[in-house]
């Protein structure tokens, strides 16, 4: 299996810019969950997906900050404006409803970074 | 709310030395414990974990055991190599029909020869 795969694993853009992440989950998996690293916060959950209907969206920081799920395999996440504060590893992970006590699987992340 | 609190970092430990992370959480039900180790400019990836109390997690040498009284999941590993140098984050879902993960901060370990 390829596991979870994010692209593009690294991005470099202005102020004010629109971004977008995208992440395809592990063929089968059900959930599919949104992350961000940074130091100062370390890991935050944004949204998750299940059998791509958003479950809980209460992480994501503002209204500049947008997720879909068009289908099983594929999801978006959409910054527009971007600030400099939202530099950071975005993490998308999934896991399968009955597997090994909701293990989440991680992709490689994007590393962003807001100019 | 649940949440879990590791010790601060970061680390640093000679080749073989022995390797304790403390990890504690708060937790509503009967929570899943897990470790998670990211390795530099990589995802996270599950070490091990445990489902219920007195379960010991291990996987590649690292041990962990549930212990439900302390409210504790440490992270042991009794002789370090270079390659354990990474980042672990102690985790916890909440139970049946939770599938959302809360991460401590993470613990940075480095490993000199």
């Amino acid at each position: 299996d390829a596991g979870v795969i994010q692209s593009p694993r690294h991005e470099v853009t202005e102020m004010g810019q629109e971004v977008t992440l995208r992440c395809k989950p592990i063929s089968g998996h059900d959930y599919l969950f949104w992350y961000r690293q940074t130091m100062m916060r370390g890991l935050e959950l944004l949204i998750y997906f299940n059998n791509n209907v958003p479950i809980d969206d209460s992480g994501m920081p503002e209204d500049r900050f947008s997720a879909k799920m068009p289908n099983a395999s594929f999801s978006t996440l959409k910054i527009q404006p971007s600030e400099p504060r939202d530099s950071a590893v975005y993490f998308c992970a999934s896991s399968l409803v009955g597997g090994s006590h909701n293990e989440q699987f991680f992709g490689p992340g994007t590393r962003l970074t807001v100019l | 709310g649940d949440s879990v609190t590791q010790m601060e970092g970061p680390v640093t430990l000679s080749e073989e030395a022995c390797l304790t992370i403390n990890c504690t959480y708060t937790a509503t039900g009967y929570p899943s414990l897990f470790w998670y180790v990211q390795y530099p400019g990589e995802g996270l990836q599950l070490l091990l974990k445990a489902t219920k109390a007195d379960d010991k997690g291990s996987n590649k040498g690292f041990e962990a055991t549930y212990r439900k009284e302390t409210t504790s999941f440490h992270l042991e590993k009794g002789s370090v190599q270079v390659s354990d140098s990474a980042v672990y984050f102690c985790a916890l879902t909440s139970g049946a029909g939770s599938y959302q993960l809360t991460f401590g901060k993470g613990t940075k370990l480095s490993v000199i020869p």
